[in-house]
This record gives C-alpha cells, sequence and structure tokens, in this order.
C-alpha cells in the first residue's frame, strides 16, 4: 500500500546522542511535514518541505534539523537528544502546500 | 493568524448515541478546515475536510461537519455512536495566511463510547 513510512517505530535514547528519524513517501508529493504529538497540546509542527531542496521552521524547530535532497525523503535529526523530546513524532505530506495533509505511522521516541 | 480551539478535552457517549465533538476556529482568510482521528498507538487518519464547497461535508465511517462562518464553527456530528468509534479526534485548520500548507491542530478530543 502505498504512503508514508517511518523509521524507528520507536526507540529509546540516551541524552546527548545524536537520532535521525527516517521518513519516505511514494506519492510523490511536493510538500512534507515534521510534526510532534504530545498530551495535551495536539500537534505542533517541527520543520516543513514545500518541495525538494527547500525547507522551513515550525512553531518548534529549536534542536531539530531537516533535509530535503529528494522528493521522497525528508529526515528529522536531533543534533543532541533531550528529555523534552521525547514525544511521539510524525512525518506527513501532501501534493502540493494546502492541500489534504497525509501522515504516517509515527515514531516514538523517549530520551532518558 | 489561524487558530483552532476543541471544546472539551474527553467526551463520553453512550453506544448509539448521537456524539458532538466541538471545534471553534479562527482565520484571517477563508479557511480550510479539517478533522482527522486517531486510534490507538496509529497515526492521523483524515475524516473529512471543507474547502469552502458545501457546507455539510460528509465523511467516513458516518461523520459530518457543518461549517458555519456566523459562528467560527466546525462541530463534528455522527447520529450514533459505535464501540470502534472510540478515539482520539483533531480538528485543524490549513494555514492559508502564509505559503507553508501546515495545518493547525487543535488540542485534540479523547470520545469514550461506553457499552
Amino acid at each position: 500500500i502505498a504512503g508514508i513510512t517511518q523509521a524507528p517505530t520507536s526507540q529509546i535514547l540516551a541524552a546527548g546522542r545524536r537520532m535521525t528519524l527516517r521518513c519516505t513517501q511514494d506519492m510523490r508529493h511536493n510538500a512534507m511535514y515534521w510534526y510532534r504529538q504530545d498530551l495535551g497540546l495536539g500537534l505542533r509542527l517541527i520543520h516543513y518541505s514545500n518541495t525538494a531542496g527547500t525547507t522551513g521552521k515550525g512553531e518548534v524547530p529549536d534542536g531539530y534539523s531537516v533535509s530535503r535532497a529528494n522528493t521522497d525523503d525528508f529526515p528529522l535529526t536531533l543534533a543532541s537528544a533531550v528529555p523534552s523530546q521525547t514525544s511521539v513524532y510524525f512525518c506527513a505530506s501532501s501534493e502540493v502546500p494546502g492541500n489534504t495533509i497525509y501522515f504516517g505511522e509515527g515514531s516514538w521516541l523517549t530520551v532518558v | 493568524a489561524q487558530s483552532v480551539t476543541q471544546l472539551g478535552s474527553h467526551v463520553s457517549v453512550s453506544e448509539g448515541a448521537l456524539v458532538l465533538l466541538r471545534c471553534n476556529y479562527s482565520s484571517s482568510v477563508p479557511p480550510y478546515l479539517f478533522w482527522y482521528v486517531q486510534y490507538p498507538n496509529q497515526g492521523l487518519q483524515l475524516l473529512l475536510k471543507y474547502t469552502s464547497a458545501a457546507t455539510l461535508v460528509k465523511g467516513i465511517n458516518g461523520f459530518e461537519a457543518e461549517f458555519k462562518k456566523s459562528e467560527t464553527s466546525f462541530h463534528l456530528t455522527k447520529p450514533s455512536a459505535h464501540m470502534s468509534d472510540a478515539a482520539e479526534y483533531f480538528c485543524a485548520v490549513s494555514d492559508r495566511s502564509s505559503n507553508t500548507g501546515k495545518l493547525i491542530f487543535g488540542q485534540g478530543t479523547t470520545l469514550q463510547v461506553k457499552p
């Protein structure tokens, strides 16, 4: 089934370590997004990319970086993880910015 | 700037009863509005969306929502709740004031369905 694949599904990470969450979509969507979900806060945008080669900052970008070398992949990197980055991370995509956004299954990250 | 408020973080209904989940939005431009559902340990699935066509929008699983500009609301309803409807529901507005295309989410409402 076509869609968005995230890896890893879950991870426990020591504080201070570097971590990359992978995201691949096979729908040839132009726009991709990374959200984090925290209890009581809903989903908040970390970074986005409207098209390959471009990225932008969302609401909560500090401590995270992204790259968009091609249409399909949009990895999210935590350079030096901190406990406050414990969250569920969702990668998402849309055909063009403003169209319906489709979500991956999420990556559960615990920083200890 | 756009924002979304979901009234009630937790709603409990009996099986067969009406489901009403409330969402109010704020937007400086005509909004695109969405409802997503999230089942435990899963990603978000689109229920329905409003993009300035018909104000009554029908979605999957018997849900519908009505866009009311005068009330700045987009409440989600279902005439008869099923046990399988138990999940978390998110209302969202598309940020059309910028070119990000991002969604701005409400805090979510957990729907409990009692037998």
